[in-house]
């Protein structure tokens, strides 16, 4: 399976920062990536897809890059909302893995 | 808008079958263009693909799990079914249905809200 390493685990941020979460996978996925946000006690939330591609109804604050093995998804103002853990996830291969997550909290 | 409501045993004994269905409304998973499948998580831990199946009933399974689950749909009732079989402690988890768009990178677009599953005697 294809490993997917986020970094950093968790962050502390304030709002109006601007934040950035790095995601490494074990191998060449090309933009196979996707991009989740999750709340507690809720399902996730597709925020990004294909690296670069802002999923429907997701602020424009939200941006993916990267292409190959590493990628990156940038708040560029963190608001109050978007305090939550996010995941990228690679589709390159079977089977679909996920990163381990990066817990995003107030500072 | 679609919606994905999953459904059954909050409780299933080791060794025993895991059974889940999940009731879709606002999309029909007997029209192509996206997968329909299952997603778990692990308490406090990350996200595991199970599994999808297409409207021509193909199916698409994790390796790791393949040789105990069943993915299958009812098109109409427009329902998909979770199997998973032999069931330990380590099968405990939220299990989400799953929309993907078929396509370049398959994201999942709609999610159900998750039934916790508990594997215990």
């Amino acid at each position: 399976d294809i490993q997917m390493t986020q970094s950093p685990s968790s962050l502390s941020a304030s709002v109006g920062d601007r934040v950035t979460v790095t995601c490494r996978a074990s191998q060449n996925v090309a933009d196979f990536v996707n991009w989740f946000q999750q709340k507690p006690g809720e399902a996730p939330k597709l925020l990004i897809y294909a690296a670069t591609n802002l999923h429907s109804g997701v602020p424009s604050r939200f941006s993916g890059g990267g292409s190959g093995a590493h990628f990156t998804l940038t708040i560029s103002s963190l608001q109050t909302e978007d305090f939550a853990t996010y995941y990228c996830q690679q589709t390159y291969s079977n089977p679909p893995t996920f990163g381990q997550g990066t817990r995003v909290e107030m500072k | 808008q679609v919606q994905l409501q999953e459904s059954g045993p909050g409780l299933v004994k080791p060794s025993q079958t895991l059974s889940l269905t999940c009731s879709v409304s606002g999309a029909s998973i007997g029209r192509g263009g996206y997968y329909w499948g299952w997603i778990r998580q692990h308490p406090e831990k990350g996200l595991e693909w199970i599994g999808y199946i297409y409207y021509t009933g193909e199916t698409f399974y994790n390796p790791s799990l393949k040789s105990r689950i069943t993915i299958s749909k009812d098109t109409s009732k427009n329902q998909l079914s979770l199997r998973l079989n032999s069931v330990t402690a380590a099968d405990t988890a939220v299990y989400y249905c799953a929309r993907a768009e078929v396509g370049h990178s398959s994201p999942v677009d709609s999610w159900g809200q998750g039934t916790l599953v508990t594997v215990s005697s």
